[in-house]
């Protein structure tokens, strides 16, 4: 069975602090993807990025850097310079490379970025 | 470019009435589509999924129901609401082991 563990449920930083948000894995499966989505507000799940597990080159967008460690079956996200803006719920998510096409989501982080 | 709508945007209904959420997705085809609920303050629960007309696959026993009459179209019912119904539904959609994309929600209250 997968599971995906998001073990920070709540964090708050002021505005130009960076910020990390942890995300752990389990799965038995040698091949998987994984996934950050960003939830606003207003609600909409918003993808942010997608990390194929035979790939461990970190990944740099903006302000925005991923680290993904297979060793430790870790993806986290670290906002540089955050602003108010990136307050948001953080969803980490899992997929199988073979078999269905489901994601299995962690329960998410409450991110709040005090101006 | 690909749209995914959902409506109505937020819905209040009473106890036993019944559900109709549509979603449509615009510029793909044959896409894998699914429904999500998210209890307030909660994470994301998949309820159903589909990969193709007709075929649906439930992931959690309850009084709801989906159906896939189109390509592109994806409707959650239910025939007799409860009080535990409540909360936000999303729906989505992916091709593949790829991405899903989010609509933008149906806030249910059921009262």
């Amino acid at each position: 069975a997968q599971k995906v563990t998001q073990a920070q449920t709540e964090i708050s930083v002021v505005e130009k602090e960076d910020v990390t948000l942890d995300c752990v894995y389990e799965t038995r499966d040698t091949t998987y993807y994984l996934f950050w989505y960003k939830q606003p507000p207003s609600g909409e799940l918003v993808f942010l990025i997608r990390r194929n597990s035979f790939d461990e080159q970190n990944e740099i967008s903006g302000r925005y850097s991923w680290n993904f460690q297979k060793s430790t079956s870790s993806f986290n996200f670290t906002i540089t310079a955050s602003q108010v803006v990136d307050s948001a719920v953080y969803f980490c998510a899992l997929a199988r490379r073979w078999g269905n096409e489901k994601l299995t989501f962690g329960t998410g982080t409450r991110l709040t970025i005090i101006p | 470019s690909q749209t995914i709508h959902q409506w109505p945007a937020t819905l209040v209904q009473p106890v036993g009435s019944p559900l109709s959420l549509e979603c449509t997705v615009e510029g793909t085809s044959n896409p894998n589509l699914y429904w999500y609920r998210q209890a307030a303050g909660r994470g994301l629960q998949l309820l159903f999924y589909s990969v193709g007309i007709g075929q649906i696959s439930s992931e959690v026993p309850q009084n709801l129901s989906a159906s896939r009459p189109q390509d592109r179209q994806f409707i959650l019912s239910s025939k007799k609401l409860l009080l535990s119904d409540s909360g936000f539904y999303l729906c989505a959609w992916g091709q593949g082991h790829y991405e899903q994309y989010f609509g933008p929600g149906t806030r249910l209250t059921v009262t």
